[in-house]
């Protein structure tokens, strides 16, 4: 298995520009994240989605999107991409909420010029 | 609302040294606790996972032990070796968290020196 895949690795944005990261998991996982690290702040929630046509808000969602269309798919749109969106990213899946495992991907670091 | 502190920050010790990492977090109602590895420009790496019902679990080198009352665990790593240099972070899991229940702390650098 490959667990969760993210893609890009790395990409370097103009400021106004818009673009999708990719997320993939082949573990049938029904719980599916989106965070962000920055550097001394710790992993902040974007979105999360509990299945497939199902996505919710988490504490910082302004400025992307994300949709849901099947089980192994969860892609993190940004549009209008600005400099404060610079950070890492990172995609996560857990079979179950609450007392699931959590498997994160490798991460897609993105900068915003 | 749910806080994690990880002490030390940073933390520099020998080759075979046996070493604590600690996850401090101020709302005992958790489901489970779980810690990370995460080496640099890499993403988060799953070590060991305890449900709020458990004590401890183990998995070779690496003892992570959970006391709810006191709102502490620790991760306890034998023997170290320079591979285990990596920023390890903990991550509570409750009703205290966000949406997704989570609350990270901030991690502890981790250098293992030759």
């Amino acid at each position: 298995n490959a667990g969760v895949t993210q893609t890009p690795k790395f990409r370097i944005l103009k400021i106004g520009q818009s673009m999708t990261l990719q997320c993939t998991q082949d573990m049938n996982h029904n719980y599916m994240y989106w965070y962000r690290q920055d550097p001394g702040m710790g992993l902040k929630l974007i979105y999360y989605s509990v299945g497939a046509g199902i996505t919710d808000k988490g504490e910082v969602p302004n400025g992307y999107n994300v949709s849901r269309s099947t089980t192994e798919d969860f892609p993190l749109r940004l549009e209008l991409a600005a400099p404060s969106q610079t950070s890492v990213y990172f995609c996560a899946s857990s079979l179950r909420d609450h007392t699931g495992e959590l498997f994160f991907g490798e991460g897609s670091r993105l900068t915003v010029l | 609302k749910q806080e994690v502190t990880q002490i030390p920050a940073a933390l520099s010790v020998p080759e075979g040294e046996n070493l604590v990492l600690n996850c401090s977090f101020t709302d005992s109602a958790i489901y489970n606790l779980q810690w990370f590895r995460q080496d640099p420009g890499k993403g988060l790496t799953s070590l060991l996972l305890i449900q709020s019902s458990q004590r401890e679990q183990t998995s070779g080198r690496l003892n992570a032990s959970l006391d709810k009352s006191s709102g502490r665990s620790t991760l306890y790593i034998a023997a170290s070796q320079p591979g285990d240099s990596a920023t390890y972070l903990c991550a509570v899991r409750g009703s205290g968290g966000g949406a997704d229940g989570l609350t990270f702390g901030k991690g502890t650098h981790l250098i293992i020196q030759p």
